[in-house]
């Protein structure tokens, strides 16, 4: 059974880092292309980025909302997607989901959300 | 960036009812076009992927088609357990989600 397990939300003031893991199990990880999405509380779904399979690269896309300021990263030893948030504004508040997919996939597993708040 | 622009915001229907939702998207897309219902507090689930296919597990009275620009999802006899919120989604460039149905029971 496939499970991802996002971790690392929590109460952060604005201008500060964040990083947010996904744990994943169920699945060969480094097949994979990862995906980060996030919901800001009573709206609707917004896409944050993937990153490829070391296969395709290992190379990584983001939204114009968050280019420059968010990194996705792999560790496939450890089957973990890295979310490392930078420069927050309140504006980021949200829940964080991450997916297994990216690029052209069908994201059909997706895991529970961790809540990040920005907050002064 | 590819615009999705789902209709109805916001929908009310009784039990046994017929319920359409309609997605259109800014440019061709395809049959890149997904929905998924999302419960509250809850991740969003896939229902229909590539426009009319339906996802394994999922009961037959959900639905969807179209092709392109013009997207259609169906549920064809409510039940109580579909309250919820839908969302279409284009894969085509990367991610777009449409701005959600929330559907209410009347």
């Amino acid at each position: 059974e496939v499970q991802l397990v996002e971790s690392g939300g929590g109460l952060v003031k604005p201008g500060r880092s964040l990083r947010l893991s996904c744990t994943a199990s169920g699945f060969t990880f480094g097949d994979y292309a990862m995906s980060w999405f996030r919901q800001a509380p009573g709206k609707g779904l917004e896409w944050v980025g993937f990153i490829r399979s070391k296969a395709y690269g290992g190379t990584t896309e983001y939204a114009a909302s968050v280019k420059g300021r968010f990194t996705i990263s792999r560790d496939d030893s450890k089957s973990i997607a890295y979310l490392q948030m930078n420069s927050l504004k309140t504006e980021d508040t949200a829940v964080y989901y991450c997916t297994r997919g990216g690029g052209y996939d069908i994201l059909t597993e997706w895991g529970q959300g961790t809540l990040v708040t920005v907050s002064s | 960036d590819i615009q999705m622009t789902q209709s109805p915001s916001s929908l009310s229907a009784s039990v046994g009812d017929r319920v359409t939702i309609t997605c259109q998207a800014s440019q061709d897309i395809s049959n890149y076009l997904n929905w998924y219902q999302q419960k509250p507090g809850k991740a969003p689930k896939l229902l229909i992927y590539d426009a009319s296919n339906l996802e394994t597990g999922v009961p037959s009275r959900f639905s969807g088609s179209g092709s392109g620009t013009d997207f259609t999802f169906t549920i064809s006899s409510l039940q109580p357990e579909d309250i919820a919120t839908y969302y279409c989604q284009q894969y085509d460039n990367p991610y777009t989600f449409g701005q959600g149905t929330k559907l209410e029971i009347k």
